[in-house]
């Protein structure tokens, strides 16, 4: 068990709706991470936030938006929903900023856009 | 800004040693080289880091040379378990690109 939390760990939804994914980071990290994995896909890197401020951006579609909260959890906003975002996403957490910083995954949430 | 290069898949059998390699020839001063494992629909689990020379932990070993444009990824004795996929990364000053997976090695262990 990694520390961080993510919900749902599925969802169903349909073409043109909106859905939010959620991202509780390891108690004490401060920088949660998204990413998103297509079917035989790598990693892409969608988006960073430390201390509840963006901190890199990724190849994050415009229709795709996050934040973190005060209590440092983050949640990943995904609307107009196409077929193509069917994916896993997963959230990632760390201490700080360093890149040499462990990053901890959650067990991701599978989206499956019909 | 450090790119990395891996071999796309490999193959091995139970009780082998297996050793992935990662091209980072642009890899700066303050860059670790950090890998991490990834099974099927769970999120990738770091399994080593190091900076220079080797560095060994209960999982694996990891040799870099003097020159630290590439790195390998030593598993001792393989089982089936160590199926998965393998990242190498490699930090790099601006953020974005330190985040950036590749497509990473598939090991495929045969019994």
């Amino acid at each position: 068990d990694s520390g961080v939390t993510q919900t749902p760990k599925h969802l169903i939804t349909a073409t043109g709706q909106r859905v939010t994914l959620r991202c509780s980071p390891r108690s004490g990290d401060l920088s949660v991470y998204w990413y998103q994995q297509s079917l035989d896909q790598g990693l892409q890197f969608l988006i960073q936030y430390y201390n509840g401020e963006e901190r890199a951006k990724g190849n994050i579609l415009e229709r795709f938006s996050a934040q973190q909260f005060p209590d440092l959890h983050s949640e990943l906003n995904l609307s107009s929903l196409e077929l193509g975002d069917s994916a896993l996403y997963f959230c990632a957490s760390s201490v700080g900023t360093a890149t040499n910083e462990k990053l901890f995954f959650g067990s991701g949430t599978q989206l499956s856009v019909l | 800004l450090a790119k990395t290069t891996q071999p796309i898949s490999m193959d091995s059998y139970e009780g082998q040693e297996v050793n992935i390699t990662c091209s980072h020839n642009n890899i700066a001063t303050n860059d670790y080289i950090t890998w991490y494992q990834q099974f099927p629909s769970q999120g990738p689990r770091f399994i080593i880091q190091g900076y220079k020379t080797k560095v060994t932990n209960e999982v694996a070993s990891l040799f870099i040379p003097a020159d630290r444009k590439s790195s390998t990824l030593s598993l001792p004795r393989v089982s089936l378990s160590d199926t998965a996929v393998y990242y190498c990364l490699v930090g790099a000053r601006t953020g974005r690109r330190a985040l950036t997976f590749g497509s990473g090695t598939r090991l495929q262990v045969q019994p």
